[in-house]
């Protein structure tokens, strides 16, 4: 079946701009999780979701960073004013529940020049 | 969450054992052993994961220590295809929750 996909797969975007990153999950997961993994070092816990509301986002770095998911499936990474240091792979998982077994997606790069 | 101790990179001969070592001496009552593997530009996978008993899929095994402060990672004959990265997360499955990821170890099979 459909595993989770991101779009876009790359984005370069200019300092100070804002981005959107998209996530869809495999289909009935009502647990969506978002990281984000930068250059050498293993992903690190941003916000997730259970069902349409945010359950724990305490791994957002600042108030720049917020994330959607109004209907309970996709949802959506936003980032404002973007700086250089948010360059790095943003990973969405989604589980059937939250104490079950996550499943990644391919990942979106983000290049802040 | 436990914090884990894993080697940073090992090294493995194509269609040999391999077996992949973490430490978590603070590991607590209901903290389950989960292990993920990143291949290169890829999101993480799951790989298998336990309590308390040695556990086996078609990956890999898992064995724990009977006093659940390590455990390993056994993949039974390499392939150049496992050549990841490979994290050991302990998470309390009664709550779930989200991962929190070390550096993992990075396996490196050599053909």
């Amino acid at each position: 079946g459909a595993g989770v996909s991101q779009t876009p797969s790359n984005k370069v975007t200019e300092k100070g701009k804002y981005v959107e990153l998209r996530c869809d999950p495999i289909s009935g997961h009502t647990a969506l999780y978002w990281y984000r993994q930068s250059l050498g070092q293993g992903p690190e816990f941003l916000i997730y979701f259970q069902g349409t509301g945010a359950a724990d986002d305490s791994g957002l770095p600042n108030d720049r960073f917020f994330a959607v998911r109004p209907e309970g499936s996709v949802s959506t990474l936003k980032i404002q004013r973007t700086e250089r240091g948010d360059s790095a792979v943003y990973l969405c998982a989604s589980s059937l529940v939250i104490t079950d077994t996550q499943y990644f997606g391919p990942g979106t790069r983000l290049t802040v020049l | 969450d436990a914090k884990t101790t894993q080697p940073n990179s090992m090294e493995s001969n194509e269609e040999e054992p391999v077996h992949l070592p973490c430490n978590h001496s603070t590991i607590s009552g209901t903290d389950y052993i989960h292990w993920y593997r990143q291949l290169p530009s890829q999101g993480p996978e799951y790989v298998i994961h336990g309590l308390t008993s040695n556990v086996n899929n078609r990956m890999a095994s898992l064995a724990i220590a009977e006093d659940r402060k390590s455990s390993t990672l056994i993949l039974h004959r390499a392939t150049l295809r496992d050549a990841a990265v490979y994290y050991c997360i302990l998470r309390d499955d009664d709550y779930g929750q989200n991962f929190v990821f070390g550096p993992g170890t990075r396996l490196s099979v050599l053909p």
